[in-house]
């Protein structure tokens, strides 16, 4: 069975900094991972899909990295801004009947100080 | 612009009383879910519907129903049979259900609902 961790829970840095967020999962088994950004009592937003075949999708300040062999997945947001705080969450989709289905991990709550 | 949205924001209810969150998409997406999100869970996947007339159960199915009458709406009721209802409702859609159609195309998400059972 599918299980996705995202550690740390939480995560507070200044302004400007370099951060990498990390997702692993249990089963490689996977057809894509979507990385979401979730703002307080608000929806989830996709920042950025990789395929299964794919290596990293990057899109603005955000580049995301895929190692399927190892179950890992990092978000790296450079130059981070107090507009980046929100909760980051990936999700992985299964190959098989049965496990199209995301699976989410409960989320990294980031926290960018001015 | 195209979206999901969901109705009502915030819905309070007695306990014992049913109750339907509304979600639209003019995405023209065949795939629509209903997700449940608690404090320090993932998101738990509800029901899911592949394209009209169909619907299967997901994780946490016990005291909901949903209906999918037109491509564009997928209606989920909290029955009185739900023990916990309390929750954040998150209504997402896809082109397709199958990933082989879905290539390199998202999850979208719903604003969410917020129901308060007392």
């Amino acid at each position: 069975k599918q299980e996705v961790t995202q550690i740390p829970a939480a995560l507070s840095v200044p302004e400007g900094e370099n951060l990498v967020l990390n997702c692993s999962f249990t089963d490689s088994a996977i057809y894509n991972l979507q990385w979401f950004r979730q703002d307080p009592g608000k929806g989830l937003t996709s920042l950025l899909l990789i395929q299964s075949s794919q290596r990293e999708q990057t899109s603005g300040r955000l580049n995301a990295s895929l190692d399927k062999s190892s179950g890992r997945s990092t978000l790296y947001i450079a130059a981070s801004q107090p507009g980046d705080s929100a909760t980051y969450l990936c999700a992985v989709r299964g190959t098989t009947s049965g496990t199209y289905k995301y699976i989410f991990g409960t989320g990294t709550r980031l926290k960018v100080l001015a | 612009d195209g979206g999901i949205t969901q109705s009502p924001k915030y819905l309070f209810r007695k306990e014992g009383q049913n109750v339907t969150l509304s979600c639209e998409q003019n995405l023209n997406h065949d795939a629509m879910y209903w997700y449940r999100q608690d404090p320090g869970q993932g998101l738990r996947l509800i029901y899911y519907s592949q394209i009209v007339n169909d619907f299967q159960k997901g994780d946490i199915a016990e005291g909901y129903s949903v209906s999918r009458e037109k491509k564009e709406s997928f209606p989920l009721t909290v029955t009185s049979a739900q023990k916990n209802p309390t929750a954040f409702y998150l209504c997402a859609s896809s082109i397709a259900h199958r990933p082989e159609r879905t290539y390199n195309s998202p999850l979208h998400f719903g604003n969410g609902t917020r129901l308060t059972v007392t």
